[in-house]
């Protein structure tokens, strides 16, 4: 399988704790998007990366997060000290800029779950 | 305002019924626009890009409007497993990606 796959699906922490994810994207993409989705609504932007440089981050993207490309190839994203606010599905993509439209391609998501 | 509007549904509809989803953006410098379906407790896949002429992929068309700001998705004949929330999505430049919450379609035999 060559599409976009995360580590792990499923993540339950408590309260406090540092919980890091990762995402490898598909091989010959070098655009990579962290998102997060809550229940009822569409996924929301986090950050994204153009191969190891970081070059956005959402104003949802408190201190407490922090991603990171090294090499620009896969990339991890770190929550520390959760809330229960942070339970959600993570929600990693990866484009390319080679492509016309720039399609975004998913991987399978990592649901957050704080207790 | 939202950047990204859908109409949350959810639409239940009988097998083989047609039925149109919309989706309003605000951005008038917006430059590609997509339908993405997602299942439940899936990632989004990608279901079409929109073209500014309109265009069509089997039993689903989708059309822009770029005066009105207004996207449409069209899907003929339901079959059950069309069922899913299918998201409406806007690039207004570069990375900048904008999701709509999404429209829940049941369709029911």
């Amino acid at each position: 399988d060559t599409g976009v796959s995360q580590d792990p699906r499923h993540k339950i922490t408590k309260r406090g704790q540092n919980v890091t994810f990762r995402c490898d994207p598909i091989s010959e993409h070098n655009r990579l998007y962290w998102y997060r989705q809550t229940l009822g609504q569409g996924p929301e932007f986090l950050t994204y990366f153009q191969n190891e440089a970081q070059l956005e981050k959402s104003r949802l993207l408190s201190d407490r997060f922090s991603a990171e490309r090294p090499k620009g190839s896969f990339s991890t994203l770190e929550i520390q000290r959760t809330e229960q606010g942070d339970s959600a599905m993570y929600l990693c993509a990866s484009s390319s800029t080679g492509e016309q439209w720039d399609t975004q391609y998913f991987g399978p998501g990592t649901r957050l779950t704080v207790l | 305002r939202k950047e990204v509007e859908q109409d949350p549904g959810p639409f239940n509809v009988p097998e083989g019924a047609t039925v149109a989803f919309n989706c309003t953006y605000s951005n008038s410098a917006s430059q590609s626009f997509f339908w993405y379906r997602q299942d439940c407790r899936k990632e989004p896949k990608l279901l079409m890009s929109v073209y500014s002429s309109g265009n069509e992929d089997g039993r689903f068309t989708a059309q822009l409007n770029r005066a009105s700001q207004y996207i449409s998705l069209l899907i003929r004949d339901s079959k059950l497993s069309d069922s899913a929330t299918y998201l409406c999505v806007v690039n207004i430049g570069g990375f900048k990606t904008i999701f709509g919450a999404g429209t829940r379609l049941f369709v029911k035999a």
